[in-house]
């Protein structure tokens, strides 16, 4: 166990539809991270908070939005999805804004059918 | 904004044998560089990283080399056993709070 917790650990829905993923990072850290893996892809960074503000965002669609509430857990929400949003969604958590390596939660696996 | 590449794609030991994977960045801010095993079907795990300030750190069988000026990073692991197979990621960090993530690498372990 790594201490971050994801929920739930697979998710099967519809295409159109919309889902929440949550996260709880590690106790005591304040930076969650949010990763998206495709089948035989690499980690596609969408964003980042810190102490419950935005602080970098990547390639996350508009479609895609997430926040961090004031218990530090995380959640992103995906709508309207795709096929092509089918992945592996992990959460990550880290004590600092940077400088810091990411302890990543188990991911949840979304299956958009 | 940040590239990471990372080689190569794929890469196949025999046990015992020396395995080096390689990533280049292109953001001058990068000063933090952490590497990652992701096992299959399992979550990465940070496994050694580096700053800035140093040029080489080691911890047991894996390496890792900072060359700044280059914009070079590199693992090194010796002595590989069959369990080091998985994939490998580079990434590279910014005083900004983005993390780059090279495109990772497959490591197989021959017995």
């Amino acid at each position: 166990d790594s201490g971050v917790t994801q929920t739930p650990k697979h998710l099967i829905t519809a295409t159109g539809q919309r889902v929440t993923l949550r996260c709880s990072p590690r106790s005591g850290d304040l930076s969650v991270y949010w990763y998206q893996q495709s089948l035989d892809q690499g980690l596609q960074f969408l964003i980042h908070y810190y102490n419950g503000e935005e602080r970098a965002k990547g390639n996350i669609l508009e479609r895609f939005s997430a926040q961090q509430f004031p218990d530090l857990h995380s959640e992103l929400n995906l709508s309207s999805l795709e096929l092509g949003d089918s992945a592996l969604y992990f959460c990550a958590s880290s004590p600092q804004r940077s400088l810091y390596g990411y302890t990543f939660g188990s991911g949840t696996r979304l299956t958009v059918v | 904004g940040e590239n990471v590449e990372q080689h190569p794609s794929t890469l196949s030991v025999q046990e015992g044998d020396s395995a080096v994977i390689k990533c280049t960045y292109s953001d001058s801010a990068s000063n933090y560089f952490p590497w990652y095993k992701q096992e299959l079907g399992k979550r990465p795990q940070l496994i050694i990283d580096i700053r800035s300030n140093v040029g080489e750190k080691k911890d047991q069988r894996i390496a890792v080399t900072l060359n700044k000026t280059a914009k070079h990073f590199s693992l090194h692991i010796t002595e590989t056993q069959p369990e080091d197979s998985a994939v490998y990621f580079c990434a590279a960090n910014t005083n900004a709070g983005k993390s780059t993530f090279g495109d990772g690498t497959t490591l197989t372990v021959k017995p």
